[in-house]
């Protein structure tokens, strides 16, 4: 049973770039979240993506997006990168089959933005 | 929104220990998780927990949902303890965004 992938592990950007993260979700699950961990703290959620849909959204600036393809496998879009973007980017998969809502993470993103 | 405390901040333990750590949470949930953070930065689930108790191995965790607060026992603990520890909670409703703590950091020393 595949745990939740990511890809990739690491990445270095420039500011003003864009980045796309991309995320599989465990085997059985539909529903993906969006994490950013900034050093020395819990991660901050970005958003949720169920049915293709972003359903839910924390207090993220515009700059980033996303998509949630039919396999339910999901990818993060930031564009304009900011020095302050550098941080561990966690996916999560989960199923919204009541009383199974525990979250899986993945292995996470590591960007660096110079 | 919700809050969510976890402490102790640190903790420094020596090989063997015991320990418990404590999330508080200031409003009703109807989740609740407990999860190790490794030094690689990988979330392993500990446990799914929003009420009551449960065990696994040299780890069992506790919610009383009424009063707010949730612990973590640590029993025998061995150096791969090590890392910091998040209790993430949903806030009841339909939200399913995950609030977390800030952590609690654990170093066992052999």
């Amino acid at each position: 049973d595949a745990g939740v992938t990511q890809s990739p592990t690491h990445l270095i950007k420039t500011r003003g770039q864009q980045v796309t993260l991309r995320c599989s979700p465990k085997s059985g699950h539909d529903t993906v979240s969006w994490y950013q961990q900034a050093l020395g703290q819990g991660p901050q959620f970005i958003f949720q993506y169920y049915e293709e849909e972003e359903r839910q959204r924390g207090n993220f600036p515009d700059r980033f997006s996303g998509h949630q393809f039919p396999n339910y496998s999901s990818e993060l879009n930031v564009n304009a990168l900011l020095l302050g973007d550098s941080a561990l980017y966690l996916c999560a998969s989960s199923t919204r089959v009541f009383h199974q809502e525990t979250q899986y993470f993945g292995p996470g993103t590591r960007l660096l933005v110079l | 929104g919700i809050q969510v405390e976890q402490s102790p901040p640190d903790l420094i333990l020596q090989e063997g220990a015991n320990s418990t750590l404590r999330c508080n949470f200031s409003d009703s949930v109807n989740n609740l998780q407990w999860f190790h953070q490794n030094p690689w930065g990988q979330l392993i689930n500990l446990f799914y927990i929003p009420s009551g108790t449960k065990q696994n191995g040299r780890l069992s965790a506790t919610t009383v949902a009424t009063e707010r607060y949730s612990l973590l026992y640590i029993s025998s603990s061995q150096t791969t303890d090590s890392g910091v520890y998040f209790c993430a909670v949903y806030n009841a409703g339909n939200n399913r965004k995950l609030i977390w703590g800030l952590g609690t950091s654990l170093a066992v020393n052999p």
